[in-house]
């Protein structure tokens, strides 16, 4: 089935560590997305990708990096750098510019 | 101005009932608008697509106003089923950089 997935579901850091977030797509879109949500909250845009190897800062970068070498791939890591960053984190994909995304399970990543 | 807002409620309403939910944004230049459905804990769904003046689908109406910048989204004859988070979604942003923008979401709750 066509589809995004993200793993791990659920995600426990210490503080002090750098975690990454999976997100894999095989819909063949050029566009990836990372959103953070906080309860209660809407989506944050934290970075997003139009294309291989090309990247850009959302509204809530500080502290997140991302990498684009596939097509299929988007990962997110969040660094030491980033103060709160228990939420939880949705990644999306579209054919830009102006088609609907559709979204992974996303993954809860809770600081202890 | 934020770029997409929506009055997030709650909307307490009785089964039966018809509900609108209102979204502004501010770049004039976007060409399409989603709105998504989110329940609780779970990632955003796409509810409906608009691409002109409007979209129509079984008890789900949406409608476009350009010239006040903003989108509506109507629901009749309410089920409890309808109970969630309604997100209006602007891709391009301001200056149509290609990101989707999200609104903070609109609660609905369906009393029976």
């Amino acid at each position: 089935d066509g589809g995004i997935t993200q793993s791990p579901k659920y995600l426990f850091r210490k503080e002090g560590q750098n975690v990454t977030l999976s997100c894999e797509q095989n819909l063949n879109h050029d566009a990836m997305y990372w959103y953070r949500q906080d309860p209660g909250q809407g989506l944050r845009l934290i970075y997003y990708s139009q294309i291989v190897n090309d990247f850009q800062k959302g509204d809530i970068a500080e502290g997140y990096s991302v990498s684009r070498e596939k097509k299929e791939s988007f990962p997110l890591t969040v660094t030491s750098a980033q103060k709160n960053p228990t939420a939880f984190y949705l990644c999306a994909s579209s054919m830009p510019p102006i088609k609907e995304a559709f979204f992974g399970q996303g993954t809860r990543l809770t600081v202890v | 101005r934020k770029e997409v807002e929506q009055d997030p409620g709650p909307f307490n309403v009785p089964e039966g009932a018809t509900v609108a939910f209102n979204c502004t944004y501010s770049n004039s230049a976007s060409q399409s608008f989603f709105w998504y459905r989110q329940d609780c804990r779970k990632e955003p769904k796409l509810l409906m697509s608009v691409y002109s003046s409007g979209n129509e689908d079984g008890r789900f109406t949406a409608q476009l106003n350009r010239a006040s910048q903003y989108i509506s989204l109507l629901i009749r004859d309410s089920k409890l089923s309808d109970s969630a988070t309604y997100l209006c979604v602007v891709p391009g942003g301001s200056g149509n950089t290609g990101k989707l923008i999200f609104g903070q979401g609109t609660t609905l709750q369906v009393k029976p």
